[in-house]
C-alpha cells in the first residue's frame, strides 16, 4: 500500500496571501515509463462532496483558478493557491493512484482565513 | 452533465448490510469509464472502497474486499454497493463517483447519503 501523508493537519493564511499544502507519499508515484507523476489534489468544502482540482501533480482540471497550481515529484508534493481567496476555505486532500486502481487519499489539509 | 446521486437507508443496525445504489444521470454506464464508492467518516478522511466498469469488472480495497460487493445494472443505469457485518465504524457519508479515462482521478461525484450503524 502507498501512504499518502499530508502536511500541516490545518492552514490559516490571511486573504491575497499565499498558502501552501504538502504532500508525502511512501514509495515514489513517478513512473519513468511515461514521465508522470500519479498523484491528484481535491478541494472539499464544508457540506459538498470533494471537487478535482489537480491531476498529473500539476494539471489543472478544467474550470479550476489558476491561482491554484501543483509541482513536485517522486515522493513530494505541493499545492499552492497563490493569493488566498475567501472562497477557497475548504479541506484539501492529495490523491496517489500509481498502484491502480488501488487509489489512497491524504488525510487532508484544512484550510482557514487568518 | 454527468449526475450522480445516491440513496438507500441511512440507518443500518450492526452485522446486517448496507445497501446503496447510485443513480447516473447524463451519461450512460454502458458507454465506459469505471465508477467507484468512496466513503468518509463523520469529520474524518477519504477512504477509497471499490471500482467497477460496466462489463462488471470489480476491484476492491484489500482492507474490506472480504465484506464488499459492487454491481451494475445498465438497463438502470445504476451501480450498487453493499457492505456486509457493518459496525460502528462503517458510519460515514457514502459517495459514489466517476473515475477519469485514464483510471487516474475520481471526477464526478454524488453529494454523498450518510449511513449510520446503529441498533
Amino acid at each position: 500500500d502507498i501512504v499518502m501523508t499530508q502536511s500541516p493537519d490545518s492552514l490559516a493564511v490571511s486573504l491575497g496571501e499565499r498558502a501552501t499544502i504538502n504532500c508525502k507519499s511512501s514509495q515514489s508515484v513517478f513512473y519513468s515509463s511515461d514521465n508522470k507523476n500519479y498523484l491528484a489534489w481535491y478541494q472539499q468544502k464544508p457540506g459538498q462532496p470533494p471537487r478535482l482540482l489537480i491531476y498529473w501533480a500539476s494539471t489543472r482540471e478544467s474550470g479550476v483558478p489558476d491561482r491554484f497550481s501543483g509541482s513536485g515529484s517522486g515522493t513530494d508534493f505541493t499545492l499552492t493557491i497563490s493569493s488566498l481567496q475567501a472562497e477557497d476555505v475548504a479541506v484539501y486532500y492529495c490523491q496517489q493512484y500509481y498502484i491502480t486502481p488501488l487509489y489512497s487519499f491524504g488525510q487532508g489539509t484544512k484550510l482557514e482565513i487568518k | 452533465q454527468v449526475q450522480l446521486q445516491e440513496s438507500g437507508p441511512g440507518l443500518v443496525k450492526p452485522s446486517e448490510t448496507l445497501s446503496l445504489t447510485c443513480t447516473v444521470s447524463g451519461y450512460s454506464i454502458s458507454s465506459g469509464y469505471y465508477w467507484g464508492w468512496i466513503r468518509q467518516p463523520p469529520g474524518k478522511g477519504l477512504e477509497w472502497i471499490g471500482s467497477i466498469y460496466h462489463s462488471g469488472s470489480t476491484y476492491y480495497n484489500p482492507s474490506l474486499k472480504s465484506r464488499v460487493t459492487i454491481s451494475v445494472d445498465t438497463s438502470k443505469n445504476q451501480f450498487s454497493l453493499k457492505l456486509s457485518s457493518v459496525t460502528a465504524a462503517d458510519t460515514a457519508i457514502y459517495y459514489c463517483a466517476r473515475l477519469t479515462g485514464d483510471l487516474t482521478a475520481f471526477d464526478y461525484w454524488g453529494q454523498g447519503t450518510l449511513v449510520t450503524v446503529s441498533s
